[in-house]
């Protein structure tokens, strides 16, 4: 069963606009981590945020939201005012530690391409 | 501060043949983990090392082993390679092991399996 699903194949957004990643995820741990990473053409996954399952406040950084609500097992990403520079495949995570491993499991990600 | 090291950078071999990817974590960090990254399965765990002693095991076949090395760098070794083996495969670093800890990546190994 597919522990992070990111619906969301491809999405285009012309500069500007404001844009939500979605990421539902699904665990029987009690305490776990998720987290965001961009991966840009060049290759290397950059990690954008961790949270963990115990505060649900939404985190804002700059022109990056994160809105994480353990009612729905959902844990989206939002751009705002997109940039050319934002283009690039975002990836949500999910550590847990079920029947005592740790393990990371990554969504399929989201293509952004973000136009001029 | 360097970053996640991988080398090398590309890598063609033929079915049957053998490999070894190398992994130079960030300086301090002590727990290593690989993953595949194919186009259809997405980014796959393979396993985790700390200390020198594997934590963590994804799905993979015996073919896929590991070792880390007490400067904590870390080495995937890939037995009888197979068509399908063709990938990126990306090496993370993370201070210690445990599930609450961010993960920075290398650029990758990309393997193409001829």
């Amino acid at each position: 069963a597919q522990k992070v699903t990111q619906a969301q194949t491809e999405i285009s957004v012309v500069e500007k606009e404001d844009v939500t990643l979605d990421c539902v995820y699904e665990t029987r741990d009690t305490t776990y981590y998720l987290f965001w990473y961009k991966q840009p053409p060049s290759g290397e996954l950059v990690f954008l945020i961790r949270r963990n399952s115990f505060d649900e406040q939404n985190e804002i950084s700059g022109r990056y939201s994160w809105n994480f609500q353990k009612s729905t097992s959902s844990f989206n990403f939002t751009i705002t005012a997109s940039q050319v520079v934002d283009s690039a495949v975002y990836f949500c995570a999910l550590s847990d530690r079920v029947d005592n491993f740790n393990k990371f499991y990554f969504g399929s990600g989201t293509k952004l391409n973000v136009k001029p | 501060k360097a970053g996640v090291t991988q080398t090398p950078r590309y890598l063609i071999k033929t079915r049957g043949q053998q490999v070894t990817l190398s992994c130079s974590p960030i300086s301090g960090h002590r727990s290593v983990s690989w993953y595949q990254q194919t186009p259809g399965q997405g980014l796959q765990f393979l396993f985790e090392y700390f200390s020198e002693t594997q934590r963590n095991k994804g799905n993979f076949p015996g073919r896929f082993s590991g070792r880390q090395f007490s400067n904590s760098r870390s080495e995937m070794n890939v037995s009888t390679l197979e068509l399908g083996d063709s990938a990126l495969y990306l090496c993370a670093s993370s201070l210690s092991a445990g599930s609450n800890q961010p993960q920075h990546f290398g650029d990758g190994t990309r393997l193409s399996i001829l």
